[in-house]
């Protein structure tokens, strides 16, 4: 089993439309990445925390570290929005030696129709 | 402020030939992390290296991998003897620590066709 599961796999919204995207782990971490992902591109991290919510734009994080999960909000998708949306942990201490290194999901398939 | 720097970003090799990946870290850091990302799957880790040192490589294959970072110069990710299944996206990212709230930050990718 993955340290880290993330849903849905596949995304598809019309423009405007309000994007969840969940992400469960099982592992002790000292931080939660989301990075986003173009076709063909690199891969560009969107936010990093350990606890609460963030808000960058229209793009919102929050992380619920007794229950082990994060979600990603993206308010008036657009199509620009299109990319594979990956959540990653950083290590914690229960980790010993491979503290630092990042778990990741599947990635989200996130497609945003005009 | 140049981000992190990966050369080639697209590399093809033949089977059985040797591949090299550079990964300059962003400057100041001195923490570098190597990922592969095969086709149809998720970003898997490979090595975290220090300067000279090597503190987690337990994702790397046991045999043709092996990666360094000198005291000077990139970080250099190499793969002997390839084979077509080492065809993949290779990403090093760097970070100004290890432990603690250290963002990471990704380079382009090196995307190694074996043919």
């Amino acid at each position: 089993k993955n340290e880290v599961e993330q849903s849905p796999q596949n995304l598809t919204a019309q423009e405007g439309e309000f994007i969840t995207i969940n992400c469960s782990y099982s592992v002790g971490i000292s931080a939660l990445h989301w990075l986003q992902q173009h076709p063909g591109g690199g891969i560009v991290s969107l936010f990093m925390l350990s606890s609460g919510k963030k808000k960058h734009g229209r793009l919102i994080a929050t992380i619920n570290i007794q229950e082990k999960h994060s979600s990603l909000h993206i308010t008036a998708s657009h199509p620009r929005d299109s990319a594979v949306y990956i959540c990653a942990v950083r290590s914690g201490p229960d980790r010993g030696s491979t503290l630092g290194r990042l778990y990741f999901g599947r990635g989200t398939q996130l497609t945003v129709w005009p | 402020n140049a981000g992190v720097m990966q050369n080639p970003r697209h590399l093809v090799r033949r089977r059985g030939q040797e591949a090299r990946l550079r990964c300059s870290p962003m400057k100041g850091h001195s923490h570098v992390y190597w990922y592969r990302q095969l086709p149809e799957e998720g970003l898997k880790f490979m090595v975290y290296l220090q300067k000279e040192n090597i503190i987690d490589e337990s994702g790397m294959p046991k045999e043709r991998f092996s990666a360094e970072f000198p005291k000077e110069g990139p970080s250099i990710l190499r793969i002997q003897q390839v084979v077509r299944g080492d065809s993949a996206a290779y990403f090093c990212a760097s970070s100004l620590g290890g432990t603690g709230p250290y963002e990471q930050y990704f380079g382009p990718g090196t995307r190694l066709t074996v043919t």
